[in-house]
């Protein structure tokens, strides 16, 4: 099993360009989210998925898009980036509410 | 509304020493309380998590956590420090049974000196 696998491994953006990053797990999960992670601010979750056709806002959700295609993947789209977009993203995965979570790589997004 | 404080950005101990890394938590309701390791370059893996059960709860690699609902703690320990367990270490709480409610601390980064 390869886990929870995240594409892009690094992205490098201009100020206005979209652009999605890809999550996808293989463990049969139910529950999926995307996090960012700044130096000194931990963890904040943007977005969450429950299930498959269901998705959930969560701290800071702003300025992002997502689409949990089916039970596997679960995309983060960047419509129009901005510098402050810069940062680590995670991709994450749970078979339950408040389960466990396993996380994919993460995905190094600089945006200028 | 929940959060999650980890008192102290970096600590440094001694190879042999014990490791003690702080994390209260305030929640209105009993919490589900996690604590997660980031080694360099890498996603976060679990090492504990506390879901109302026993309140000492025992974790990979040597290490444990303590649930004081009196402290509103969940303080990380581990009796003996190995080089390998340089990481950064994160504490998070779900209140109210919600993954959508989730919040991590702001993370302690753990340095080993020979």
């Amino acid at each position: 099993n390869a886990g929870v696998t995240q594409t892009p491994k690094f992205q490098v953006l201009k100020t206005g360009q979209s652009m999605t990053l890809q999550c996808a797990q293989d463990m049969n999960h139910n529950s999926m989210y995307w996090y960012r992670q700044d130096p000194g601010m931990g963890l904040r979750l943007i977005y969450y998925s429950a299930s498959e056709g269901t998705t959930d806002k969560g701290e800071v959700p702003n300025g992002y898009n997502v689409s949990r295609l089916n039970k596997r993947e679960f995309s983060l789209r960047l419509e129009s980036a901005a510098p402050s977009q810069t940062s680590v993203y995670f991709c994450a995965s749970s078979g339950q509410n408040t389960d466990t979570q396993y996380f994919g790589p993460g995905t190094r997004l600089t945006v200028l | 509304a929940q959060s999650v404080t980890q008192l102290g950005s970096h600590v440094s101990v001694s190879e042999g020493a014990l490791v003690l890394l702080r994390c209260n938590y305030s929640s209105s309701v009993p919490p589900y309380l996690f604590w997660y390791v980031q080694y360099p370059n890498q996603g976060l893996q679990l090492l504990l998590k506390y879901t109302s059960a026993a309140t000492l709860v025992k974790g990979i690699n040597g290490f444990e956590a303590e649930f004081k609902k009196s402290e509103t703690s969940f303080h990380l320990t581990k009796p003996s420090a190995h080089m390998s367990d340089a990481a950064e270490y994160f504490c998070a709480v779900i209140e109210g049974g919600s993954a959508s409610k989730i919040i991590f601390g702001s993370g302690t980064r753990l340095s080993i000196r020979p």
